[in-house]
Order: structure tokens, then C-alpha cells, then sequence
């Protein structure tokens, strides 16, 4: 079926560096782009989106960055924390009729004490 | 504001069987997304409901089924449970636009035997 991003990948990180976790889209339609985390047990939650007319966006320890060119996605966390480790998903949102969001196979983020 | 919710958090049917999932939305959000997540899939669409109608539909099987009240909570249903069918739900919502975020729940997990 359709799908963004790559094999589910594992990342482990030293506690207080920098993280970067890829992801490759598909469609080139695609206007709107979301990074969730989601931790065991728990429902995917929102960490920052991006629009298609943009190719950075910042929050808090977070940055999304976005190249068109190339359908590739990369969120940035900095001075990783415990409390970071999680799985990570990016989503497409392909505007046809209505939305149509697709999710990738997401990361799972280790994040070492 | 409070966020989405779903009920029951578990459950455990065994083949043949059927089950309703049921989930409430953030107040003013009149769009729910259906979602089931497995290790081996990921995270895939099922259906989403605005304004008491389906709008969108990914690709299963029509044992999988849906409804939206006037409220805008929504139900999900699934006849004839298969062990495959074995997975986390999760519900999303928003307020209905395009563009725009949509907040996961907590999801239900159906375990069939």
C-alpha cells in the first residue's frame, strides 16, 4: 500500500546530544507535513508540522526541516532527553477531494542516560 | 480543553466475533479519523467521518464499518473478527478543514483469540 518513509529504523543517542531522524515521502502533491511521537501504551502525539511553502520550522528543542527537491523530511531534537525515547512518526497530508494523510513506518528513538 | 478519549482501552473477543469501538473527539473538532496500528503494518487509515458522513476511506474490507452521531462522536465497528484483526485502534480529530492537526486518542486494544 501507499507509504512515506523508510524501514523502521533504530536510533540510540547519548543523552543531551543532538538528534536527527529522516523521512522520505512520496507524493510530491503533498502540502503539509506532521512529526508525531508516540510513546508505549499511548496514542501518537503532534510535536510540530511544517507547510510545503516553507523548508524549516522550529519549536521548542525541535526542528523540521523539509527539502522538496528530494521528498525528504527530517525532524532535529536538541540536547536529547530521556523522556525522548519513543517511536517517531512523519505524516504526509495529500490534498485530493479532502486530506488524505499518510503516516511512515516511524523510528524508534533510544535515548542512552 | 479536554483531548480525545476512547473506550474500552482493551478488549479481548476471539474469532467470529463482533466489537464497537467508540470514541469522542476535543469539543468542536466535527472530523474523526480511524486508524489501526500493528507492529508488521504500521499505521493505517481506515475511514474518516464528518458531519455524520464517511468522506474518506482507505483499503479494507467492508467487515470494518463506521458511524459518526450528530455529537460528532464515533464508532467503529468490526464483524466476523479474524486473529489478524488483533491491533491498536486509534481514533483522531479535528476541527474538519484542510491543513489542520489531528489529535490521536489514547487508541483501544483489541486483542482476538
Amino acid at each position: 500500500g501507499e507509504s512515506v518513509g523508510l524501514h523502521l529504523p533504530t536510533l540510540s543517542v547519548q543523552e543531551g546530544d543532538n538528534s536527527i531522524i529522516n523521512c522520505a515521502y512520496s507524493n510530491s502533491a503533498s502540502d503539509y507535513f506532521i512529526w508525531y511521537k508516540q510513546e508505549s501504551g499511548k496514542g501518537p502525539q503532534f510535536i510540530i508540522d511544517i507547510r510545503s511553502n516553507m523548508d524549516k520550522r522550529q519549536g521548542q528543542r525541535v526542528t523540521v526541516l523539509l527539502n522538496k527537491t528530494v521528498k525528504h523530511l527530517s525532524l532535529q531534537i536538541a540536547a536529547t532527553q530521556p523522556g525522548d525515547s519513543a517511536v517517531y512518526f512523519c505524516a504526509e497530508n495529500i490534498r485530493t477531494s479532502y486530506d488524505k494523510v499518510i503516516f511512515g513506518p516511524g523510528t524508534s528513538l533510544s535515548v542512552i542516560p | 480543553k479536554a483531548g480525545v478519549t476512547q473506550t474500552p482501552r482493551y478488549l479481548i473477543k476471539t474469532r467470529g466475533q463482533q466489537v464497537t469501538l467508540s470514541c469522542s473527539p476535543i469539543s468542536g473538532h466535527r472530523s474523526v479519523s480511524w486508524y489501526q496500528q500493528t507492529p508488521g503494518q504500521g499505521l493505517q487509515f481506515l475511514f474518516e467521518y464528518f458531519s455524520e458522513t464517511q468522506r474518506n476511506k482507505g483499503n479494507f474490507p467492508g467487515r470494518f464499518s463506521g458511524r459518526q452521531f450528530s455529537n460528532s462522536r464515533s464508532e467503529m465497528n468490526v464483524s466476523t473478527l479474524e486473529l489478524g484483526d488483533s491491533a491498536l485502534y486509534l481514533c483522531a480529530s479535528k476541527p474538519g478543514g484542510s491543513l489542520e492537526t489531528q489529535y490521536f486518542g489514547p487508541g483501544t486494544r483489541l486483542l482476538v483469540l
